[in-house]
């Protein structure tokens, strides 16, 4: 069965410092990985998407994903952070039925 | 850019009463979910559709929920008799594809809350 682990339910930054969010998988099958971005009283929007083109996946934003196999994992990047990016981020994998399955969402919180 | 539609943003029903949600998917999707998020908690699928029928639903998913697609544009989320742990942000999401690398776009949510 699919499964997310996003380490970490809040990461503070300064502003211009490295934003990194951490999502680990597990799938029973080769798995499609996205990352949702949730502002403030909004839906869900999507940041990036990995499904087995390039393992190295740029978003919206700035934003950028890494997909690796050998640690299951799915972290998201941003090398310099803005006080707009302040928001809840998703990862969420899909099963073979096509539903997402999230993580439980880490809040990204941006200090000036 | 096509965007889902939810309505209305907030809704608040006495325990009890039946409710229905809204949405309208973007236009040429085919594929259409609806997902809920309880305060503090991650976001749980609750029900596909396709093809005017349920493809999938979760345990959560039980006789007091229903999905309509009354007509070429909107698609519904209806419970009975709710119930105070209905208490929740629902999104409705559609996708073009059943593929699972589809990505879903999602509506703002409806905030339902109970008394």
């Amino acid at each position: 069965a699919q499964s997310v682990t996003q380490l970490g339910s809040h990461v503070s930054v300064s502003e211009g410092a490295l934003v990194l969010l951490r999502c680990n998988y597990s799938s029973s099958v080769p798995p499609y990985l996205f990352w949702y971005v949730q502002y403030p009283n909004q839906g869900l929007q999507l940041l990036l998407k990995y499904t087995s083109a390039a393992t190295l996946v740029k978003g919206i934003n700035g934003f950028e994903a890494e997909f690796k196999k050998s640690e299951t994992s799915f972290h998201l990047t941003k090398p310099s952070a803005h006080m707009s990016d302040a928001a809840e981020y998703f990862c969420a994998v899909t099963d073979p039925g096509g539903k997402l399955i999230f993580g439980q969402g880490t809040e990204l919180s941006v200090k000036p | 850019e096509p965007e889902v539609t939810q309505t209305p943003s907030h809704q608040v029903t006495q325990m009890g009463q039946e409710v229905i949600l809204r949405c309208v998917p973007i236009s040429n999707h085919l594929y259409f979910y609806w997902y809920r998020q309880i305060l503090g908690q991650k976001v749980e699928f609750l029900v596909s559709f396709y093809n005017n029928e349920i493809s999938e639903k979760s345990e959560i998913f039980d006789d007091q929920f229903s999905v309509e697609r009354p007509d070429g544009s909107n698609f519904t989320l209806k419970i009975r008799s709710t119930k105070l742990e209905d208490s929740a942000m629902y999104f409705c999401a559609s996708s073009g594809d059943a593929g699972s690398n589809q990505p879903q776009h999602f509506g703002d949510g409806t905030r339902l809350s109970i008394l």
